[in-house]
């Protein structure tokens, strides 16, 4: 079984600012881990993955994350925070076997302080 | 760039009554999906579908859904007998191929509304 969880419902940051969003992970088997963004009346878009390449991967958008098996962890950061980037944000697992068979987090919505 | 479009984006229903979501997948795209999210709550896997058969439902997924792809464009959803716990979103999506280097690709949803 897998499951995903996402600290932090809300999060509120300062133009210009770090985001982080966090993201932990259960899996039995070897995961594929995505973050997904839905802007407000749009469908869920990807950001980025991992599948088992480098740990360390760049999405769209200035986004990154870092796969840390140790921490079984996939935060999503960018360095500055723009005003466009307000939205909701999801973490999602799937395995090679089930790769489009998604198990979402609960989601955080992202603010974006002038 | 190709997008998959859902329709209608909110419909409100009497409970008991029946529904149709529907949704047309990118042109090439062989796999098709249904996902939910219930309000404050997780987006979660309904079904797949492949080759006009489903491919693998969640227990969510019982007798009152039915999926079917009617025609070479369409994918829909189908609530026999809405409950009031239906209420939610429902995104459709699609992809290419079902390795891992296939992403989904989702539509915005419709949001259902039972009364």
């Amino acid at each position: 079984a897998q499951s995903v969880t996402q600290l932090g419902s809300h999060v509120s940051v300062s133009e210009g600012a770090l985001v982080l969003l966090r993201c932990n992970y259960s899996s039995s088997v070897p995961p594929y881990l995505f973050w997904y963004v839905q802007y407000p009346n749009q469908g869920l878009q990807l950001l980025l993955k991992y599948t088992s390449a480098a740990t360390l991967v760049k999405g769209i958008n200035g986004f990154e994350a870092e796969f840390k098996k140790s921490e079984t962890s996939f935060h999503l950061t960018k360095p500055s925070a723009h005003m466009r980037d307000a939205a909701e944000y999801f973490c999602a697992v799937s395995s090679p076997q089930g790769a489009q068979k998604l198990v979402f987090g609960q989601g955080t919505r992202l603010t974006i302080n002038p | 760039e190709p997008e998959v479009t859902q329709t209608p984006s909110h419909q409100v229903t009497q409970m008991g009554q029946e529904v149709i979501l529907r949704c047309v997948p990118i042109s090439n795209h062989l796999y098709f999906y249904w996902y939910r999210q219930i309000l404050g709550q997780k987006v979660e896997f309904l079904v797949s579908f492949y080759n006009n058969e489903i491919s693998e439902k969640s227990e969510i997924f019982d007798d009152q859904f039915s999926v079917e792809r009617p025609d070479g464009s369409n994918f829909t959803l189908k609530i026999r007998s809405t409950k009031l716990e239906d209420s939610a979103m429902y995104f459709c999506a699609s992809t290419l191929g079902s390795t891992g280097a296939n992403v989904l690709t989702f539509g915005a949803g419709s949001r259902l509304t039972v009364l």
